[in-house]
């Protein structure tokens, strides 16, 4: 059982393309992040959520807490965007941090 | 601010043997969490350091274990080896404790056993 589901699993896409990822848990949480990680494996992070919509250049996270459910947007997509995305979730009972197993990215010139 | 580094960023050891991995927070962080990246099972959490203590842990075998020092540096172990601790082992550091915090991650040591 997966605490955290992303879809989709892959995602290929043109340059410019509006892009959506998105992630639902199963557990209640504290916090919700979308993390980056590009080929050679070192790991950003996006965004932290509790509640509503955060914007950062093009990308933007929003997070439904009744649903269960968080959507990763890239807009104006680029070459430089291809990546890993991960969806993580910070439960408010508990020691765990679930991971979902990400959404790889690739965005053709 | 530099960021987290750890050290060394590759390693292959063989079954059996042990492994110790470094991780420097930023500076100011007193939060170190430690996550196994595998193909097939994903980000997994390890345990997460807090001035010192653990204060949290993940589903793994005691062969894992850490450490925490004064100055925050955090240090992995892996006792027996297996072929399937192969991995990227990734540090990230927060200011606060727990999960609540934007995580900063290092960028990681890649462990390969053979």
């Amino acid at each position: 059982k997966n605490e955290v589901e992303q879809s989709p699993q892959n995602l290929t896409a043109q340059e410019g393309e509006f892009i959506t990822i998105n992630c639902s848990y199963s557990v209640g949480i504290s916090a919700l992040h979308w993390l980056q990680q590009h080929p050679g494996g070192g790991i950003v992070s996006l965004f932290m959520l509790s509640s509503g919509k955060k914007k950062h250049g093009r990308l933007i996270a929003t997070i439904n807490i009744q649903e269960k459910h968080s959507s990763l947007h890239i807009t104006a997509s680029h070459p430089r965007d291809s990546a890993v995305y991960i969806c993580a979730v910070s439960p408010n009972t508990g020691n765990q941090f679930y991971f979902g197993t990400g959404t790889s990215l690739t965005v053709i010139p | 601010k530099a960021g987290v580094t750890q050290t060394p960023r590759y390693l292959i050891k063989t079954r059996g043997q042990q492994v110790t991995l470094s991780c420097s927070p930023i500076s100011g962080h007193r939060s170190v969490s430690w996550y196994q990246q595998t193909p097939g099972q994903g980000l997994q959490f390890l345990f997460e350091y807090f001035s010192e203590t653990q204060r949290n842990k993940g589903n793994f075998p005691g062969r894992f274990s850490g450490r925490q020092f004064s100055n925050s540096r955090s240090e992995m172990n892996v006792s027996t080896l297996e072929l399937g601790d192969s991995a990227l082992y990734l540090c990230a550091s927060s200011y606060r404790q727990g999960m609540l915090e934007t995580q900063y991650f290092g960028p990681g040591t890649r462990l390969l056993v053979l």
